[in-house]
């Protein structure tokens, strides 16, 4: 079966410093990969996706970028942190063809201090 | 664009009685829409899907969901709430590309 993992599950950084979050998945072969974030506990944003090895899709311009080194390795970094980047980020996954589910991990809290 | 929205920020459900989690979606063309429950500090879990078919889809955790094309609406419900069952819920849409578009959440609480 396939299993998502995402790590590590609590961050705290200071302002300025630099972000290296990262999800692999495990018992599928060229999935869909996204980044999502969520803040104040509610809505979910869309930041990254990616269809395949080095394909990387934008959804919003900020001071987060995301990388896909390996077919089931998706990372998301920053060099400078802002206090805004505090929340709730997410990986998940989906199989490429259909209308299939999202399957998400378990999350990272980052709070930018 | 494709974009789904859930009007109660909070619902209140004494356990034992029926619950409804309200939907509603603008979509062109035909809709896959998606429930996931999310409990504190967790990631989303996939409940049930839309894609085709039987307008009442049947989830994990006893959830079901009716897909109401006139009404544009895909509404998830349960006859029987559970203490458990508290937690947020967000329905979402998949848009052309694959992404899933999600609404603003609605926090469920079941109170004994």
């Amino acid at each position: 079966s396939q299993t998502i993992h995402q790590w590590p599950a609590t961050l705290v950084q200071p302002v300025g410093s630099p972000l290296s979050l990262e999800c692999t998945v495990e018992g599928t072969s060229n999935p869909n990969l996204y980044w999502y974030r969520q803040a104040a506990g509610r809505g979910l944003q869309l930041l990254f996706y990616s269809v395949g090895i080095g394909q990387i899709s934008s959804e919003v311009p900020q001071n987060l970028s995301a990388s896909r080194p390996q077919d089931r390795q998706f990372i998301l970094s920053s060099k400078k942190l802002l206090l805004s980047d505090s929340g709730f980020y997410l990986c998940a996954w989906s199989v490429f063809t259909g209308p299939s589910p999202l399957h998400f991990g378990n999350g990272t809290r980052l709070t930018v201090t | 664009a494709q974009s789904v929205a859930q009007p109660e920020d909070q619902v209140n459900v004494a356990e034992g009685n029926p619950l409804t989690v309200k939907c509603t979606y603008s979509v062109s063309g035909n809709p896959y829409l998606f429930w996931y429950v999310q409990y504190p500090n967790r990631g989303l879990q996939f409940l049930l899907k839309y894609i085709t078919g039987d307008n009442l889809v049947k989830g994990s955790y006893g959830f079901e969901a009716e897909f109401n094309k006139s009404q544009t609406s895909f509404h998830l419900k349960k006859p029987s709430a559970l203490v458990s069952d508290s937690a947020l819920y967000f329905c979402a849409v998949r848009d052309r590309g694959g992404k899933l578009i999600f609404g603003q959440g609605t926090e469920l609480s079941v109170k004994p």
